[in-house]
């Protein structure tokens, strides 16, 4: 199976500052065949199911706002927030989809400082 | 627009029965993948199903030969048949379309195990 880590489990940043958190899977989620990256981060709310921000490790899905940002290829993979907003406060994750079973990381609680 | 509506869960006894639904709406499920997800209070997520467009079915480890996914295409309706249910399967039940990445999430189902 693909481990996904996530580094760090937790951070609080301040309204208006950048938010990184970090994914480093077990073994490559790059597929040669197509270049692409079968990468994705999500976002969880309490209560709420998770919402996909990112796909192929750097494609924002519909509606979601640019502050949000993904990269990296292979096994390293950053999402950033380039400017903290009140709402952005959740759970995210990021998941593997390159093989069965899909995986996902452990979570990081983003908070407002 | 894309729209999940999950029904079904509850509380059953360890060693019980349930089965959830999942009803899609502004797609097929025929040609897409649909899967589950689940999330034990206060945890992280958990993959636990997939059915494939193909029809071809995959498990976690951890529930292989006690769940079973299956789909209506008629009603475009995905299911997820749990039997010999364990204390350790109490979790919240997540149905969503898979294409690739999960793009589309059910509200979800709290299915909790306990005597």
């Amino acid at each position: 199976d693909i481990v996904m880590t996530q580094s760090p489990d937790s951070l609080a940043v301040s309204l208006g500052e950048r938010a990184t958190i970090d994914c480093k899977s077990s073994q490559s989620v790059l597929y040669s065949s197509n270049n692409k990256n079968y990468f994705a981060w999500y976002q969880q709310k309490p209560g709420q199911p998770p919402r996909l921000l990112i796909y192929w490790a750097s494609t924002r899905e519909v509606g979601v706002p640019d502050r949000f940002s993904g990269s990296g290829s292979g096994t390293d993979f950053t999402l950033t927030i380039s400017s903290l907003q009140a709402e952005d406060v959740a759970v995210y994750y990021c998941q593997q989809y390159y093989d069965i079973p899909w995986t996902f990381g452990q979570g990081t609680k983003v908070e407002i400082k | 627009e894309v729209q999940l509506v999950q029904s079904g869960g509850g509380l059953i006894q360890p060693g019980g029965s349930l089965r959830l639904s999942c009803a899609a709406s502004g797609f097929t499920v025929s040609t897409n993948y649909m899967t589950w997800v689940r999330q034990a209070p206060g945890k992280g997520l958990e993959w636990v199903s997939v059915i494939y467009s193909s029809g071809t079915t995959y498990y976690a480890d951890s529930v292989r030969g006690r769940f079973f996914i299956s789909r209506d295409t008629s009603r475009d309706m995905a299911y997820l048949q749990m039997n010999s249910l364990r204390v350790e399967d109490t979790a919240v039940y997540y149905c969503a379309r898979a294409e690739g990445p999960l793009d589309h999430w059910g509200q979800g189902s709290l299915v909790t195990v306990s005597s």
